[in-house]
């Protein structure tokens, strides 16, 4: 059972937006810790996608956003491409230097 | 540009020992915490431990206390994580990243297989 929870899979057609939420509680979240956002191709280690809950690094496409109110969290992809399919998953932390992951979400397109 | 390397497929009998390695290129290796994470197959990602090269300060999962030990060699830019007897149930893909803002690069992966 991870600490942030996470849909198991969402899906689209080609150019809608999807949602991929992830829900914590008072001792991470709720704490004030910043969420961070990774998107794992299939085969493929993960990749930062969005840190510190709204950030976009370098290269990252602005189809790509993230937000963060309270104990609860949100991707949010426009523009879905087919190359977009991919496992979906949120960070924060429960504690300084205690690392926290949702349990990711297959997205499909 | 930071890169992490991580060492070859291991394929390895329950009961047997085994060290993996994490290689960091850069100057900047000894300046940001190592984390570890353990993705079974078909599975989330799971937090094991993270390190700090600088002064080997370790901190680990609940879940993963005593099962597991990292350590490091800052001289020659490498996290390791190491098991002393194997079980089958940690057949999974293990990854090393850098703590930073998130973390923001990552090994390739070390897949560790256990089978009799």
């Amino acid at each position: 059972q991870s600490v942030l929870t996470q849909p198991p899979s969402v899906s689209g057609a080609p150019g809608q937006r999807v949602t991929i939420p992830c829900t914590g509680s008072s001792s991470n979240l709720g704490a004030g810790y910043d969420v961070h956002w990774y998107q794992q191709l299939p085969g493929k280690a993960p990749k930062l996608l969005i840190q510190s809950n709204t950030k976009r690094p370098s290269g990252v496409p602005d189809r790509f956003s993230g937000s963060k109110s309270g104990t609860s969290a949100s991707l949010a992809i426009t523009g879905l491409q087919a190359d977009d399919e991919a496992e979906y998953h949120c960070q924060s932390y429960d504690g300084s230097l205690s690392v926290v992951f949702g349990g990711g979400t297959r997205l499909t397109v | 540009d930071v890169q992490l390397a991580q060492s070859g497929e291991e394929v390895k009998k329950p009961g047997e020992p085994l060290k993996i390695s994490c290689k960091g290129s850069g100057d900047s290796f000894s300046k940001f915490w190592i984390a570890w994470a353990r993705q079974m197959p078909g599975k989330g990602l799971e937090w094991m431990g993270i390190i700090y090269p600088g002064d080997s300060d370790t901190r680990y999962s609940p879940s993963f206390q005593g099962q597991v030990t990292i350590s490091v060699d800052k001289s020659i830019s490498t996290a390791y994580l190491q098991w002393s007897s194997l079980k089958a149930s940690d057949t999974a893909m293990y990854y090393c990243a850098r703590l930073n803002t998130g973390l923001d690069y990552w090994g390739q992966g070390t897949l560790v297989t256990v089978s009799s």
